[in-house]
Order: structure tokens, then sequence, then C-alpha cells
């Protein structure tokens, strides 16, 4: 069975400012791990994933993400938050089976 | 490429009613669907998992006979919520994996359901 850990329910930074939300994840099988956001009342859009290969990805609006296998870890970044970049994020993985998720981290940019 | 959509965005019904929720993969055939249940700044539950006219698996606490699900065509899925009341309202998420990227969920719009 596989579980993700969000270590932060809420992170505020200021706009052009660097962020990162934390992730980790245990599991006893290889996993794939994904960081979805989430705006108010809509679903989920992939923002990046980690199949296999260099375990540094590249995802849309400037997200990146390490995978780390020997912490378990998989934190997401991006280097200049915007003000559009306040949502919900979730970190979940899934040994192709459903996906398992965090219980997200609200970031908020602050003007 | 990857696109799910889902309808009715919004439902508002009174208790006793049933409500259907649609959820469409537009660009690629889902061999598998999931739908998914979200509270209020909550994150998202899993309801269950159907793959293509197959019965659905249901997680653990959801009552088959109230969310029926049914996964007729490889492009449609359908969450039947019979005999809505006030606590069936919720934010309900349908996902979709197949086609070339079999490992990677894609998520519709979501159907904010309101039962009075």
């Amino acid at each position: 069975a596989q579980s993700v850990t969000q270590l932060d329910s809420q992170v505020p930074v200021f706009e052009e400012a660097p962020v990162e939300l934390r992730c980790n994840y245990s599991s006893s099988v290889s996993v794939y791990l994904f960081w979805y956001v989430q705006y108010p009342n809509q679903g989920l859009q992939l923002l990046l994933k980690y199949l296999s290969g260099s375990t540094l990805v590249k995802g849309i609006n400037g997200f990146e993400a390490e995978f780390n296998k020997s912490q378990t870890s998989f934190h997401l970044r991006k280097p200049s938050v915007h003000i559009s970049d306040t949502a919900e994020y979730f970190c979940a993985c899934s040994g192709n089976t459903p996906l398992v998720f965090g219980k997200g981290t609200r970031l908020s940019v602050i003007a | 490429g990857a696109v799910v959509s889902q309808h009715p965005s919004w439902v508002i019904c009174k208790s006793g009613t049933s409500v259907k929720i649609e959820c469409r993969s537009l660009d690629f055939q889902a061999t598998t669907m999931f739908w998914y249940r979200q509270f209020p700044k909550q994150s998202l539950m899993l309801m269950a998992t159907s793959n293509e006219g197959s019965k659905a698996t249901y997680e653990q606490g959801v009552e088959k006979d109230k969310f029926l699900i049914n996964h007729a065509s490889l492009t449609l899925s359908t969450l039947t919520v019979t005999s809505a009341h006030p606590e069936d309202s919720s934010f309900y998420i349908c996902s979709a994996r197949g086609g070339t990227g079999v490992e990677t969920q894609y998520f519709g719009p979501g159907t904010r359901l309101l039962v009075l």
C-alpha cells in the first residue's frame, strides 16, 4: 500500500519569491509520482509527473520537482511565484493502482 | 490532449431524487475511470474504480446501491446518486486513465451537487 504525506497544509509566500511544497511518500513497490493543482471549484490539472529516468522533472507554469528515492520525497519548487499560482496543490503516487493523494497544500501568494 | 469532461458542472436537487453525472474522455480511450468525492478544504476520496464493460470496484464504506456507476464505453462513465440526501452534497470529480499514458490519471472539472 502507498501513502503520501504533505508536510505543510498552508504555505504563504510573497510574489516573486521562491517556494517549495514538500511531499513524502511511502511504498513497498516502485511508484509513479505526480503533482496536481486545483483552482477553486475546478478539477485537478496535472503539473508534472515522475515515471522513471531523470530525477528532476519539469512541468507546466514554471514548476519542477525532484524525485529523491533515498529520502522518499518528491518536493515541488518554483523559483518565482505569481499571484496566479494561488491554489491547492496535491501530491499523489500510484503503483499502477488508483492515485493515492496527500491532504493538499494551500499556496497563497501575497502581493 | 487528454481532456476529460463532466456534465453537469452544477446540480441542485430535492432530497429523494436521483442525479446522474456524466464523465467523458474526449480525445483518448479510457480503459479505467475513477470517481472521487471531495469535501470542502479536504483531499480527494476515491469512491470507485471502473473498467469498461465490467462492474465497478467500490472502496470500503461506499454504498454500491446509492452510487451507481456505469462504464458502458471507452469514453463514457456515469455516476448516479440515487435517492439523494443533503449529506450527499459534495464535489464529485471523475478521472480517466488510458491511451498512451496509461499510468497517468486525467481529471474532469468536477460536479458540484447540492441536495436540498
